[in-house]
């Protein structure tokens, strides 16, 4: 069974801080993403990677930056946290390239950020 | 207009019932549909692909009609295990591979 970690469940930092979401997947996934989830607004994708040391911007990844030096792990930093990324923060990982193979994401159980 | 449309419910239906929903999806060469299931305070996981012939999983029913850009799903004999967000999943094909839009939801309560 595919596991996607979360380094913390719940975080909460002060406006201006650097943090650091930290994601591991344990089945050898190529793909890895970010997403925040916000009431009314759904999933919404900050960054993926589809490989070591590539990343690609999602629709929201202003304020966000990644990093994969490894195959299983994927970080999410805030530079400089704000009040407007209070948010829930979810990981997830694929098996491969592409969506014509319908492989699902699988997910972290997230972590409940909170910038005050 | 949202890319991916669903009704936020809260559907609220007694066990045993059938009850669908539907989503919208506004780009028309999307090729990859998917319903998730996310329980309150928990990750969501995929409940279904969605083919373009139409599936179906034990209880659960899944149809994509193309000319009106909707996708369905159908529960029937309803559980109080079915109460849920239920989330429709749709590619963004301008997006490259692996874009994946998530519509708000629609929240489902069974009572007994």
């Amino acid at each position: 069974d595919v596991k996607v970690t979360q380094s913390s469940r719940y975080l909460v930092k002060r406006t201006g801080e650097k943090v650091f979401l930290e994601c591991v997947q344990d089945m050898d996934h190529e793909n890895m993403f970010w997403y925040r989830q916000d009431p009314g607004l759904g999933l919404r994708l900050i960054y993926f990677s589809y490989d070591v040391k590539m990343k690609e911007k999602g629709d929201i990844p202003e304020g966000y930056s990644v990093s994969r030096e490894k195959k299983e792990r994927f970080s999410l930093i805030l530079e400089s946290a704000s009040t407007n990324q209070t948010s829930m923060y979810l990981c997830a990982s694929r098996r491969e390239r592409g969506v014509k193979y319908n492989s699902p994401l699988h997910f972290g159980n997230g972590t409940r950020l909170t910038v005050t | 207009r949202k890319e991916v449309e669903q009704d936020p419910g809260p559907f609220n239906v007694p066990e045993g019932a059938t009850v669908a929903f539907n989503c919208t999806y506004s780009n028309s060469a999307s090729q990859s549909f998917f319903w998730y299931r996310q329980d309150c305070r928990k990750e969501p996981k995929l409940l279904m692909s969605v083919y373009s012939s139409g599936n179906e999983d034990g209880r659960f029913t899944a149809q994509l009609n193309r000319a009106s850009q909707y996708i369905s799903l159908l529960i029937r004999d309803s559980k109080l295990s079915d109460s849920a967000t239920y989330l429709c999943v749709v590619n963004d094909p301008s997006g490259g591979y692996n874009k994946l839009i998530f519509g708000a939801g629609t929240r489902l309560a069974v009572h007994p």
